[in-house]
């Protein structure tokens, strides 16, 4: 079956620029996170969806970032005003509590180079 | 908080030879944990998972890892690296402060496999 699926996979933004990355979940998972992961490092969490809740947005490092899913199934990330400290993977996951002990499944990540 | 430290950036092995890939975390709950693998340009993969059930788990590929809890540990250990194991890999744990497994992942092991 299809899984995580991201658009763009690369995206190149000039500094001040907006943004958008979409994530499409498996077809019925309910949860959905996204992590940032810098070069060379490990991701980091920066939000989290219930169906259509954002129930956990912790991580979002500034209010320039916006995530949002409407319609409980894919979800949008945005990113305002573009800074360069922003060039990162994002990745989305989804998953399901039936899936057991939260098993994320992961996109193939979008690259977000800030110029 | 939780937190994951994997020691060694870099590893480096023979074909044929013993993997040994460590992470130790931190958690003042017990803990489940992960073991990832991202291969250039993809998303994460998940390994194996450790659910409070038996102490010692195997994964694909022929990976598993051993939950200590007296070492805060969970090595990952694959006897005998093939040159398809060459990747990045990620420890990662859910401590289980939120109902919902948000992940805190460490830094990343680069695995480099020599003929």
């Amino acid at each position: 079956g299809a899984g995580v699926s991201q658009s763009p996979r690369y995206k190149v933004a000039k500094r001040g620029q907006d943004v958008a990355l979409r994530c499409d979940p498996i077809s019925g998972h309910v949860s959905l996170f996204w992590y940032q992961q810098a070069l060379g490092q490990g991701p980091e969490f920066l939000t989290y969806f219930q169906n259509e809740a954002q129930l956990d947005k912790s991580g979002l490092p500034s209010d320039r970032f916006f995530a949002e899913r409407p319609e409980g199934s894919v979800s949008t990330l945005k990113i305002q005003r573009t800074q360069q400290e922003d060039s990162a993977v994002y990745l989305c996951a989804s998953t399901s509590p039936g899936q057991g002990v939260y098993e994320q499944y992961f996109g193939p990540g979008t690259r977000l180079t800030v110029t | 908080a939780q937190s994951v430290t994997q020691l060694g950036s870099h590893v480096s092995v023979s074909e044929g030879a013993l993997v040994l890939l460590r992470c130790n975390y931190s958690s003042s709950v017990p803990p489940y944990l992960f073991w990832y693998v991202q291969y250039p340009n993809q998303g994460l993969q998940l390994l194996l998972k450790y659910t409070s059930a038996a102490t010692l788990v195997k994964g694909i590929n022929g990976f598993e890892a051993e939950f200590k809890k007296s070492e805060t540990s969970f090595h990952l250990t694959k006897p005998s690296a093939h040159m398809s194991d060459a990747a990045e890999y990620f420890c990662a744990v859910d401590a289980g402060g939120t109902s919902y497994g948000k992940l805190t992942f460490g830094q990343g092991t680069i695995l480099t496999v020599h003929p």
